[in-house]
């Protein structure tokens, strides 16, 4: 099965400052239609994870724009331009090219 | 939506058996998979299976629970449900039902039920 990595696993940041999450996948996650399926995941405090990011850099309904994603083949990034408050809880990178579907470890985001 | 159902403990060597009811959408629907995530400390997030319809029912079983689990749909009911035998208390977690709109796209999740496997 596919490993993803994140780092680092845990981010305590000054509201209006930028996070940055790395996700590095074992195999590449580039499909044969040109689509790469590697997704992020927020999980906020006492909730049910939710959809960021899709395909790398496609904002899912409803994201703001301060959260964006690059990354191409075996590694990923997540940026957040100026952290806000309602961010805080656990990041996770997903891979979706191939069963079973796989989950990193997540990054906790704190707010100092 | 979806709203899960079902025991929050389950004895050693027993059935956990959970319910998702689907609303807003189609348990047969040609365009949505419907899956078992569960979550743990020791595990975090581990896709279980999925079930879906394309003028057929498919099903796909993480290989880690594929000789103890069951995804059963019910489109009488617009609904599907986890079936997992013989648990122990690695079992212990919390199960999520997920729709996946694209190939990994978990766009509406459950509120997650914590099963809890101990005599």
């Amino acid at each position: 099965e596919i490993v993803m990595t994140q780092s680092p696993l845990s981010l305590s940041v000054t509201p209006g400052q930028p996070a940055s999450i790395s996700c590095k996948s074992s195999q590449s996650l580039l499909q044969g239609d040109g689509k790469t399926y590697l997704y992020w995941y927020l999980q906020k405090p006492g909730q049910s994870p939710q959809v960021l990011m899709y395909e790398v850099f496609r904002r899912f309904s409803g994201v703001p724009d301060r959260f964006s994603g690059s990354g191409s083949g075996t590694d990923f990034t997540l940026k957040i331009s100026r952290v806000e408050a309602e961010d805080v809880g656990v990041y996770y990178c997903m891979q979706g090219i191939e069963l079973p579907y796989t989950f990193g470890q997540g990054t906790k985001l704190e707010i100092k | 939506q979806l709203q899960q159902s079902g025991p929050g403990l389950v004895k050693p060597s027993q059935t956990l058996s959970l319910t998702c009811a689907i609303s807003g959408d189609s348990v047969s629907s040609n365009s949505a998979d419907w899956n078992w995530i569960r979550q743990s400390p020791s595990r975090g997030l581990e896709w279980l299976g999925r079930t879906y319809y394309r003028s057929k029912w498919f099903y796909d079983y993480a290989v880690s629970v594929k000789s103890r689990i069951i995804i059963n749909p019910d489109a009488s009911k617009n609904q599907f449900s986890l079936q997992l035998n013989s648990v122990t208390p690695e079992d212990t977690a919390v199960y999520y039902c997920v729709r996946d709109s694209n190939w990994g796209l978990f766009d509406n999740w459950g509120q997650g039920t914590l099963v809890t496997v101990s005599s």
